[in-house]
């Protein structure tokens, strides 16, 4: 079955410290990865996003994220967080070659709390 | 800017009283979706529009429907909304590029509260 693990509900870190966000993913094939955040009572705005070439991919608000094949995961990690940075973070795949449909199936998301 | 826009952002409806979500888009994007999150869970696909073709998720009750008259807008309709049905409403759209897609833009949402 397609599925993707975020084992991480809760997580909190300190302002400045490093964060990584775990993400683990069963599928057939190799499929297109994905990192959202959301804000409470707002829409998913896209982190970053992994179709191929370099396994480490970065985006915006400091993020990267890095694709390992060999264990079906897709970790994002930020250096120094930011307070700024509490937020909900999904992880999420989606087929690639089915005509090019972003039909995600997300992780279950992490609420990432920042101390000041 | 382009965008994806959803109306209205807040919706309280009745139980069993038929309720419309509009979406809408300035992308020119051909495929449209919506998906359902409840409270602290992963938004859950229910349909997508790929240009006029309708395409349901299996497992998407018959009291969820949807309708694009045209490439801008996308309209979820339910029938009678149950307590169950409360949830937030994301649409997204996405561009098909050959065997490609581009990744998915989500709107804002519409929260959905049934009394």
């Amino acid at each position: 079955a397609q599925s993707v693990t975020q084992p991480d509900i809760h997580i909190t870190v300190s302002e400045g410290a490093s964060l990584e966000l775990r993400c683990n993913y069963s599928y057939g094939a190799t499929p297109y990865l994905f990192w959202y955040v959301q804000s409470p009572g707002q829409g998913l705005q896209l982190l970053l996003k992994y179709f191929s070439g370099d396994t480490l991919v970065q985006g915006i608000k400091g993020f990267e994220a890095e694709f390992k094949r060999s264990q079906s995961s897709f970790n994002l990690r930020k250096p120094s967080v930011h307070w700024s940075d509490a937020a909900e973070y999904f992880c999420a795949v989606g087929p690639r070659f089915s005509g090019g449909y972003n039909k995600l199936i997300f992780g279950a998301g992490t609420r990432l709390a920042v101390h000041p | 800017d382009a965008m994806v826009i959803q109306n209205p952002r807040y919706q309280v409806t009745q139980f069993g009283k038929p309720v419309t979500l509009s979406c809408s888009q300035t992308l020119n994007h051909n495929v449209m979706y919506w998906y359902q999150q409840k409270s602290s869970q992963a938004p859950k696909l229910l349909f997508h529009y790929y240009d006029k073709d309708f395409n349901n998720e299996a497992d998407t009750p018959d009291n969820f429907q949807s309708r694009r008259p045209n490439t801008s807008f996308c309209f979820l309709d339910i029938r009678s909304p149950g307590l169950g049905d409360a949830a937030m409403y994301l649409c997204a759209t996405s561009s098909v590029q050959g065997v490609r897609g581009t990744e998915a833009f989500f709107g804002q949402g519409t929260r959905l509260t049934v009394v």
